[in-house]
């Protein structure tokens, strides 16, 4: 089965300071895969996906995520953080009917 | 313009109650889900429709049922509800039909159960 798993259920990072949230799946064959946020009592939007193609995807809101085949990763990046930017970050696999597995999710702390 | 909606947002009740909660999405996707996140925020898929259809029905007490009257909506009936059932439960909808890998879920905004 394919499965997601987020590195530190907490990272707290400065504001202006570089956004890394880690994501490694695990999976037979090529993965989709795809980087949620969720803002407090809200509910998931989506940031990025990745699809076969392009290693590097661009996203919403300044993210960008890296796709690593040699070592299983697809982390998410920021290059300097803003307030708006506190919330927690879920890393997800697509599989074959259509649902999505996700991680346990990352909360982003920003400090001022 | 909202995609998903879901009604309530919030629902209390006691246990051993019968609830329901509503999910429309205005978005024409064939696909839709259920999720239920816990309170340490990992989220499950416990259903999915696909044009009224049932393709998705994951380990969940049968005290839970899904009804779709139509590919825009989906429904999530609760009988019995226990105390375990607390949770934020998200409806989500997909354009394409099941086993396109690539398509992204929209979510509502969730509906918190609190089961006393």
């Amino acid at each position: 089965a394919q499965s997601v798993t987020q590195l530190g259920s907490h990272v707290s990072v400065s504001e202006g300071a570089l956004v890394l949230l880690r994501c490694n799946y695990s999976s037979s064959v090529p993965p989709y895969l795809f980087w949620y946020v969720q803002y407090p009592n809200q509910g998931l939007q989506l940031l990025l996906k990745y699809t076969t193609g392009a290693t590097l995807v661009k996203g919403i809101n300044g993210f960008e995520a890296e796709f690593k085949k040699s070592e299983t990763s697809f982390h998410l990046t920021k290059p300097s953080a803003h307030m708006s930017d506190a919330a927690e970050y879920f890393c997800a696999v697509s599989w074959g009917s259509g649902g999505l597995t996700f991680g346990k999710g990352t909360h982003l702390i920003i400090q001022p | 313009d909202t995609a998903v909606s879901q009604t309530p947002k919030y629902l209390v009740t006691q246990m051993g109650n019968d609830k329901s909660i509503k999910c429309e999405q205005n978005l024409g996707h064939d696909t839709m889900y259920w999720y239920k996140q816990d309170s340490k925020k990992f989220l499950k898929i416990m259903f999915s429709y696909n044009n009224k259809e049932l393709i998705i029905n994951e380990t969940v007490p049968n005290r839970f049922s899904p009804k779709s009257p139509d590919k825009a909506h989906l429904n999530l009936h609760i009988n019995s509800l226990e105390l375990g059932d607390s949770a934020v439960y998200f409806c989500a909808s997909s354009p394409r039909p099941p086993g396109s890998y690539n398509s992204p879920l929209h979510f509502g905004n969730g509906t918190r159960l609190t089961v006393t």
